[in-house]
């Protein structure tokens, strides 16, 4: 069955509203990685975080590895934050990356 | 400038053909990967090698062969092209088994 599983789908907000991004997976975690997907393709990582919290600028990443969930909160989104974001686990040594089938993220003005 | 490389961007290739996706990083990692995202679907991983040496392998097909020449190597030799391998095929990159990764820009694939 998917480990990996993101919610929501998609999600469409004004200019300047919040988001939570979530991210569930079914077996033990070595590894969590946040990545957004330009329009164009391509993978920007935004955070590795196996567990706890992490924040750059407007982004703040939680994984609580006890409850098998990451989250990622988009603060005062913006037009440019538009585009799929990502998450990733992996639960063995061997560094395979699971991933969920994304969140299509769209910011309206 | 770009710390992996992926060569070529886009690739037309016809159906029974042989390819080669190229990649190379400037990381100084020591495990390389890749990942195919076809259509619709999540990116999937196929294979990862560590000190040049293949660590893992999902890909159940053989017309999938990772090469590996240099340690910042890893090519991918496609061979017996289908229409169902189109996709985007991404290289990545880490320190190790269980580091962060980074992913390369990506080379999209059609067979026609």
């Amino acid at each position: 069955g998917q480990q990996v599983q993101q919610s929501p789908a998609s999600l469409v907000l004004q200019e300047g509203e919040n988001a939570e991004l979530q991210c569930n997976f079914s077996t033990s975690l070595n590894s969590m990685q946040w990545f957004y997907q330009r329009p164009e393709g391509s993978l920007v990582s935004l955070f590795y975080n196996p567990s706890g919290t992490k924040q750059s600028g407007r982004l703040t990443s939680t994984t609580v590895i006890k409850e098998r969930r990451s989250s990622l909160h988009i603060s005062s989104s913006q037009i440019t934050d538009s585009g799929t974001y990502l998450c990733a686990m992996s639960g063995s040594a061997l560094g395979r990356l699971h991933f969920g089938a994304g969140t299509q993220l769209i910011v309206i003005p | 400038d770009p710390k992996i490389i992926q060569k070529p961007k886009y690739l037309v290739a016809v159906t029974g053909s042989e390819k080669i996706l190229i990649c190379e990083q400037y990381l100084g990692h020591n495990a390389m990967y890749w990942y195919r995202q076809s259509a619709k679907k999540p990116l999937e991983f196929m294979f990862s090698y560590s000190y040049q040496k293949l660590m893992d392998n999902q890909t159940a097909s053989s017309r999938f062969q990772p090469q590996s020449s240099k340690k910042n190597h890893l090519d991918l030799q496609i061979t017996a092209l289908k229409p169902d391998d189109s996709a985007t095929y991404f290289c990545a990159s880490s320190q190790d088994n269980w580091s962060d990764y980074t992913f390369g820009s990506g080379t999209r694939l059609l067979v026609i």
